[in-house]
């Protein structure tokens, strides 16, 4: 299996709500990565998880709050988020930080009204 | 042709005809690359990765070249195909942290 799920697919939401995004990935990786990424644009790291702990936090605004219950899944929580936050959130894992191909899923199309 | 500008830089190439997408990349303490496919609405998906201890590395139909000198990578697609129509991007792993990703470039296959 080597597969990153996401969820899910597409979500919509107003700037005061609260709302999780879910990834979940069984290869065994012990890094897992959020990006975000607006059109035409690169995807841009987020947070970085290795072993269970967060490693890297790119200055990303405390609306996003990251959570990694174990070493299968990595969630990403939002609260009070503006429009200009509508991206597409990726979800990745390796083997470790920065080692071993990479494996993205497919993404969240956020959209915030 | 490539063109660059507000837009992603694109490439546009015949179909059965060789591609070459090129990628500089910024940290010399980077010591492993990937290249990925992006079609529309899908993530990342992997193409081919190098380690700094090698130049050249292939695969089926996709060679990767490595100039660490003028710290610059290239991806080869043979014989191009219309599947082959995507947004390709290098990434880097400075410092073996992470991975940074390049700007990418659409490649336009042409009938």
């Amino acid at each position: 299996d080597t597969e990153v799920t996401q969820t899910p697919k597409h979500l919509v939401m107003g700037m005061t709500n609260k709302k999780s995004l879910k990834c979940e990935q069984h290869m065994g990786h012990r890094a897992m990565y959020w990006y975000k990424q607006k059109a035409k644009k690169p995807p841009e790291l987020m947070f970085v998880y290795s072993y269970e702990k967060l490693s890297i936090n790119e200055s990303v605004p405390s609306r996003f709050s990251p959570e990694c219950p174990n070493s299968s899944l990595l969630n990403l929580h939002l609260h009070a988020l503006q429009p200009e936050d509508s991206a597409l959130y990726l979800c990745a894992s390796s083997q470790g930080p920065g080692t071993g191909e990479a494996f993205f899923g497919q993404g969240t199309r956020l959209t915030v009204v | 042709g490539e063109s660059v500008g507000l837009h992603l830089p694109t490439l546009s190439v015949q179909e059965g005809d060789n591609s070459i997408i090129n990628c500089a990349y910024s940290n010399s303490a980077s010591d492993y690359f990937i290249w990925y496919k992006q079609e529309s609405g899908k993530g990342p998906q992997f193409i081919i990765d190098i380690r700094s201890n090698m130049d050249k590395r292939q695969g089926q139909r996709v060679t990767v070249l490595l100039n660490k000198t003028v710290k610059h990578l290239s991806l080869q697609i043979a014989a191009t195909q219309p599947g082959d129509s995507a947004v390709y991007f290098c990434a880097e792993n400075p410092y073996g942290q992470n991975f940074v990703f390049g700007p990418g470039t659409r490649l336009s296959v042409l009938p």
